[in-house]
């Protein structure tokens, strides 16, 4: 079955460290990843895509994650974490271009100050 | 204001009533799509929309019916709530298929006595 795991449910980083939120895959064909970020009492928002190209995508607030075929993973990551940064962190895979959105449990990231 | 809004944002009722969620979105998104979210299983898709009086079934679609008699509005209706049905229900739309960003409602919290 097409699936995406968040192997963390909860990730704690001190506040400028680098901070990493884990998402594996496992589908067939050629996957498209998301992240997408929820914060409190807040719909989901956009974070980055990975549909083609450059493995290394930059998203938004600082944002980025590397396409790994040979691993079917698809971390996120930030140089520097920010408090502002704690929140809900979803991962997504489209199987294939006509799918729908599969969406992980998410992992809920902490930026201690 | 231009967006996606969904009401009410909180709703308590009892076992055995109707209730329906709306959503409504100003960008005349062809895709609209109902979640749930539920803690250890993330989001989950309820039904979605392609179109227009075009509707289909997502991963849950049990107890719940939805309808599209016009583009912008895609309300879910729970028939006979259950206490399994509480839970925070997020509307999200987008221009076309899996590949293009989702933007979701607010979303609504539902406990169900």
């Amino acid at each position: 079955a097409q699936s995406v795991a968040q192997p963390e449910d909860q990730v704690n980083v001190a506040e400028g460290n680098p901070l990493t939120v884990k998402c594996t895959y496992s589908v067939s064909g050629n996957p498209y990843l998301f992240w997408y970020v929820q914060y409190p009492n807040r719909g989901l928002q956009f974070l980055l895509k990975y549909i083609t190209g450059d493995n290394l995508v930059k998203g938004s607030y600082g944002f980025e994650a590397e396409f790994n075929k040979s691993q079917t993973s698809f971390h996120l990551k930030k140089p520097s974490a920010l408090v502002s940064d704690s929140a809900l962190y979803f991962c997504a895979v489209v199987p294939n271009r006509d799918d729908k959105i599969i969406f992980g449990k998410g992992t809920r990231l902490h930026i201690l100050p | 204001d231009a967006g996606i809004t969904q009401s009410p944002r909180y709703k308590i009722t009892e076992t055995g009533r109707q209730v329906t969620l709306m959503c409504h979105q100003t960008w005349s998104h062809s895709y609209m799509f109902w979640y749930r979210q539920d803690l250890g299983h993330g989001l989950r898709l309820i039904y979605y929309s392609a179109a227009a009086d075009i509707t289909d079934k997502g991963e849950v679609p049990d107890g719940y019916v939805v309808s599209r008699s016009k583009t912008e509005n895609f309300p879910l209706t729970l028939e006979s709530a259950t206490r399994s049905q509480t839970s925070v229900y997020f509307c999200a739309s987008t221009t076309s298929g899996g590949l293009t960003t989702q933007y979701f409602g607010p979303g609504t919290r539902l406990l169900v006595l």
